[in-house]
């Protein structure tokens, strides 16, 4: 089965703090997500990696930034965490092209709650 | 803009009575369609997905969904529910060339006993 680990369940953090959040995934995924959930927006995307190092904005990258060294590996950086970064955070992979059978798999989820 | 819409926020219905759940996307070209359910303070689980093919898909968990490209709607269904089937269900739509999802805003599904 493919597992998406990502490291904290629940963080609660101050304004201003820097947050590193992490991901790891262990089917050789070439794509790689962080979403952001907030009740009735659905989920949008913060950021995408379709290789190592390569990175792409996705539709409410403002305040975020992240970091894909290795292959397994998706963290999501809020440099100074805000109020209204206070939400749920969603990490997800998938194959990339030539390989691709469609779905995203998910982690549990993080939920950060900035004071 | 390619867009998803969820038509119902939440569903509220008793248990072992049928549900549909609907989903219309926008797009003018190719898609790949996807129900997802996610149960309290987990993530996203995939239910099921079209792809190509018959246009009705069946998934997991005895639900199933049916692609129409007139109408651009998937709209889930499930003939008879039960409790554990309360979570949140989103659709998702996927650009063919593309590896951006565009999720709906989910429904609540509440199975009454």
């Amino acid at each position: 089965d493919v597992k998406v680990t990502q490291s904290s369940r629940y963080l609660v953090k101050r304004t201003g703090e820097k947050v590193f959040l992490e991901c790891v995934q262990d089917m050789d995924h070439e794509n790689m997500f962080w979403y952001r959930q907030d009740p009735g927006l659905g989920l949008r995307l913060i950021y995408f990696s379709y290789d190592v190092k390569m990175k792409e904005k996705g539709d409410i990258p403002e305040g975020y930034s992240v970091s894909r060294e290795k292959k397994e590996r998706f963290s999501l950086i809020l440099e100074s965490a805000s109020t209204n970064q206070t939400s749920m955070y969603l990490c997800a992979s998938s194959f990339g092209a030539g390989r691709a059978t469609g779905e995203l798999f998910f982690g549990e989820g993080s939920r950060l709650t900035v004071l | 803009a390619q867009s998803v819409t969820q038509l119902d926020s939440q569903v509220p219905v008793f248990e072992e009575a049928p549900v549909e759940l609907r989903c219309n996307y926008s797009s003018s070209v190719s898609v790949y369609l996807f129900w997802y359910v996610q149960y309290p303070n987990q993530g996203l689980q995939l239910l099921l997905k079209y792809l190509s093919g018959s246009t009705l898909v069946k998934g997991i968990n005895g639900f199933e969904a049916e692609f129409n490209k007139s109408q651009t709607s998937f709209h889930l269904r499930k003939p008879s529910v039960h409790i554990s089937d309360t979570a949140e269900y989103f659709c998702a739509v996927r650009k063919s060339g593309t590896y951006k999802y565009i999720f709906g805003t989910g429904t609540r599904l509440k199975v009454l006993a």
